[in-house]
């Protein structure tokens, strides 16, 4: 089973929109990542947010983080036609043996 | 530093057949792992490493052996193909144990199994 599941599974915007997608997860974690994927590329790591940390910014990247509800939630702002990508939550399990990615969001930006 | 390498990018078994998809990182780093992507699944992790003589098994491991005998190398072995196993494997490194650090991807391995 997948610990992390990603919300909305395709999400199709304009260039300058600001894109939301949302991970659930279901036990207990010590980090959260967010990764993205360009179409037949490995993934490249975003961000990682830890357990006790709500909010973490890179760029036009933010991302929170609630404890209480398992989940986060992954905005870039501004977005660009380079942005258009499949992007993946991913935890840690058993204290980070063990590494677990959701499904993804797929992201188009329309020119 | 070229980061994560995988070879082949590409490649055809016949059901039955046996290989090795390599990997190779020099950034030095103590954990290791491979996964698969199947469209829809996102990513699974297949078995990983804490470093040099040290494997486990992730959440997929069943037709897959890995070995590692140097810190930057850790092939995975494929025993005999199944169509199943049909896939895009991505190699991972990081430099600390899974979840603690970012994990830097290797371009993938696409097999087809017929």
């Amino acid at each position: 089973s997948q610990q992390g599941e990603e919300d909305p599974q395709a999400l199709s915007i304009q260039e300058g929109e600001n894109a939301t997608m949302n991970c659930s997860y279901k036990t207990s974690i010590n980090n959260l990542q967010w990764y993205r994927q360009n179409s037949g590329r490995g993934l490249v790591h975003l961000i990682l947010i830890r357990s006790n940390e709500r909010e973490k910014h890179s760029g036009r990247l933010r991302v929170t983080l609630d404890t209480s509800k398992k989940s986060s939630s992954l905005l870039i702002t501004a977005s660009r036609a380079a942005d258009t990508a499949s992007y993946f939550c991913a935890t840690d399990k058993n204290y980070g043996q063990n590494f677990v990615f959701g499904p993804g969001t797929r992201l188009s930006v329309l020119p | 530093n070229a980061g994560v390498t995988q070879t082949p990018k590409f490649q055809v078994l016949k059901t039955g057949q046996s290989m090795t998809l390599q990997c190779a990182q020099d950034m030095n780093h103590e954990y290791m792992s491979w996964y698969r992507q199947d469209p829809g699944m996102g990513l699974r992790l297949i078995h990983y490493s804490v470093g040099a003589g040290i494997t486990d098994q992730g959440e997929v491991p069943n037709g897959y052996n890995v070995s590692r005998s140097t810190t930057e190398d850790f092939p995975l072995r494929l025993l005999s193909a199944a169509p199943s196993q049909t896939s895009v494997y991505f190699c991972a490194s990081s430099y600390s144990t899974g979840g603690a650090a970012e994990q830097y991807f290797g371009p993938g391995t696409r097999l087809t199994v017929t």
